[in-house]
């Protein structure tokens, strides 16, 4: 079955880089686009990045354009998200989901991610 | 402020049949067709419903997705106490190119 395991995640100073990574088992990785997406502490769901099956083709949320970059390794199972100049706000659990068409279907587990000084 | 409309709350008691709806603009469901998530208690999302009213296998038949016009919704019939969570409905945006979700819909089983 689809298993996604998140990690990378802790805590990190305003300002400085985190990478998560995802690694993904039970299907056929290279044939799927991959989402990040977040929750912030008792709050609702929020879309992240997007990655194509062969990683030619990245979206972004406008909230972390330019500062997040996802990315993906087809020989490793392993879906990426570098993220640069955190800030307390980027504080949420991150998700990685498995992309059925355009949106989520199935989601790991997910990362903490908490920016503070 | 969440691109998907829904009600913060919704409730009922064992056995009876709750709705949830879900609004947004023709850039995103009026395009696009919506997929329903169950985040139970400390857990991640899990896949509840897709393409408005698909159910992946292992999902109840409790649980059922329409679209009225440009209105989806949620149906859960029979309610139990392990139904309780938040739902989240989501849809492609044309014009956000990106999925976007509402803000979630905390079910309460009384």
């Amino acid at each position: 079955q689809v298993h996604l395991v998140e990690s990378g995640g802790g805590v990190v100073q305003p300002g400085k880089s985190l990478r998560l990574s995802c690694a993904a088992s039970g299907f056929t990785f290279s044939t799927y686009g991959m989402h990040w997406v977040r929750q912030a502490p008792g709050k609702g769901l929020e879309w992240v990045a997007l990655i194509s099956y062969d990683g030619s083709n990245k979206k972004y949320a406008d909230s972390v354009k330019g500062r997040f970059t996802i990315s993906r390794d087809n020989s490793k199972n392993t879906l990426y998200l570098q993220m640069n100049s955190l800030r307390p706000e980027d504080t949420a659990v991150y998700y990685c989901a498995k992309g059925d068409g355009t949106l989520p279907d199935f989601w790991g587990q997910g990362a903490l991610v908490a920016v503070s000084s | 402020q969440s691109v998907l409309t829904q009600p913060p709350s919704a409730s009922g008691t064992p056995g009876q049949r709750v709705t949830i709806s879900c609004s947004g603009s023709s850039s995103n469901i009026g395009s696009n067709t919506v997929n329903w998530y169950q985040q139970l208690p400390g857990t991640a999302p899990k896949l509840l419903i897709y393409s408005n009213n698909r159910r992946p296998s292992g999902v109840p038949d409790r649980f059922s997705g329409s679209m009225s016009g440009t209105s989806p919704s949620l149906a859960i019939s029979g309610l139990q106490s392990e139904d309780e969570a938040d739902y989240y409905c989501a849809a492609w945006d044309d014009s956000l190119n990106g999925p976007v979700f509402g803000g979630g819909t905390k079910l309460t089983v009384l």
